[in-house]
């Protein structure tokens, strides 16, 4: 298996929603990340985990909380979102966090913030 | 800090070659990759530098050189579904991957 999936494939949510995408992998690999890729941009990077743990937060917002519950599955919970938080919200995964590692990415979350 | 600069739009013709350049300044630079991505979908990974030279895989290659802190993309006997944006990507010692802002190819039969 190959392929890193994430859910929902679109969300649309109001300000005051709490929402959470989800991202899955089962390729052993134990480095994992949010990004975030605005139309006709390149993806910015949010968070990377390594072996579970939080290890870059590139500044962003608490409206957007990481977590890792194990070594397959990364979530992004949502909280108070502002419109310009629309975006598509890609999960990646790599065999270890060191820049040589390919990055598998999932098909993303198509996120519209109303 | 660091950024990697790359063409917005390259055209070429089916059949022929492109070559997309990617200059980059980066602090304790540690390779240069090459993703791809069509419209709609998930980056894709191509290629990775770590070392001054040409890499090739099939149709594609990528070259380095960390003196002149470039590199390119080459496609070779391009098809119409190489039609897509194509990002450098720079890492460094501190694990981060920053991405250039991506080269639109636009191919023609």
């Amino acid at each position: 298996d190959t392929e890193v999936t994430q859910t929902p494939k679109h969300l649309v949510m109001g300000m005051t929603n709490k929402k959470s995408l989800k991202c899955e992998q089962h390729m052993g690999h134990r480095a994992m990340y949010w990004y975030k890729q605005k139309a006709k941009k390149p993806p910015e990077l949010m968070f990377v985990y390594s072996y579970e743990k939080l290890s870059i937060n590139e500044s962003v917002p608490s409206r957007f909380s990481p977590e890792c519950p194990n070594s397959s599955l990364l979530n992004l919970h949502l909280h108070a979102l502002q419109p310009e938080d629309s975006a598509l919200y890609l999960c990646a995964s790599s065999l270890g966090t060191s820049a040589n590692n390919e990055q598998f990415f999932g098909p993303g979350t198509r996120l519209t913030v109303l | 800090g660091q950024s990697l600069e790359q063409p917005s739009e390259v055209t070429a013709v089916e059949g022929a070659i492109v070559q997309i350049n990617c200059t980059y300044q980066t602090s304790g630079f540690y390779g240069l990759s090459w993703y791809q991505q069509h419209d709609g979908g998930a980056p894709t990974f191509l290629s990775y530098n770590a070392l001054d030279g040409l890499e090739e895989t099939g149709r594609f290659s990528s070259f380095l050189s960390r003196s002149d802190s470039y590199g390119y993309l080459l496609l070779q006997e391009l098809q119409m579904k190489d039609s897509a944006s194509y990002f450098c990507a720079g890492g460094n010692r501190d694990d981060k991957i920053i991405f250039g802002k991506g080269t639109r190819l636009h191919i023609l039969p």
